[in-house]
């Protein structure tokens, strides 16, 4: 069965800071791999997913990822944190043909001036 | 266009009532989800329609949960009757046909038994 683990339950970074949230995997082969973001009163939003190809993924917001394989994670990075970034964030595996979705527990990202 | 919306926001029942929460997809989705989140744990399946026909339901609780999709429009997800470990958020996805095709989430129900 498929699992995520994002180890960091909370995390708090400087605005304009670099920022880095870990997110670790289990699935027997490659996965479908998922980053979604919950704002306080709203739904989760796609940041980005990994389908398969460059393992370098581009997502929104100038948010990115990097799937690599040998460790099994798929850790989400911005450069520079602004504070409409203060959010919840998840991590997300998928099996290749199926829609089903396993979530990871979650970080919440704070953000302070 | 309209994304997934969801009703109530928010739910409080007492231990033993009844509950429907629905979910309107986005127009044209075949395929929905509905998803719990109890507090402080991970986000989890709960089961998967297409269009009108149950995919896979393996993330339901017990048999206190009815899911229901007439038409392949909106769905429902009844609890009968609702015990305190079902207090959580209820959160409702749609995609399109492909596997590949994006889960679009809705905001939520957050239901609470008291």
């Amino acid at each position: 069965a498929q699992s995520v683990t994002q180890p960091d339950i909370h995390i708090t970074v400087s605005e304009g800071a670099s920022l880095e949230l870990r997110c670790n995997y289990s699935y027997g082969a490659t996965p479908y791999l998922f980053w979604y973001v919950q704002s306080p009163g709203q739904g989760l939003q796609l940041l980005l997913k990994y389908f398969s190809g460059d393992t370098l993924v581009q997502g929104i917001k100038g948010f990115e990822a990097e799937f690599k394989r040998s460790q099994s994670s798929f850790n989400l990075r911005k450069p520079s944190v602004h504070w409409s970034d203060a959010a919840e964030y998840f991590c997300a595996v998928g099996a290749r043909g199926y829609q089903k979705v396993t979530f990871g527990t979650g970080t919440k990202l704070q953000v302070i001036p | 266009e309209a994304g997934v919306t969801q009703f109530p926001s928010h739910s409080v029942i007492e231990k033993g009532q009844t509950v429907t929460l629905r979910c309107d997809p986005i127009s044209g989705h075949d395929n929905l989800y509905w998803y719990r989140r109890v507090m402080g744990k991970e986000i989890k399946f709960l089961l998967h329609f297409v269009k009108e026909s149950k995919q896979d339901e393996s993330g339901m609780p017990n048999n206190r949960f009815l899911a229901e999709r007439t038409g392949g429009t909106y769905s429902t997800l009844k609890v009968q009757p609702a015990e305190l470990e079902d207090s959580g958020v209820y959160f409702c996805a749609s995609s399109q046909g492909q596997v590949e095709d994006t889960q679009y989430f809705g905001p939520g129900t957050r239901l609470t038994v008291l």
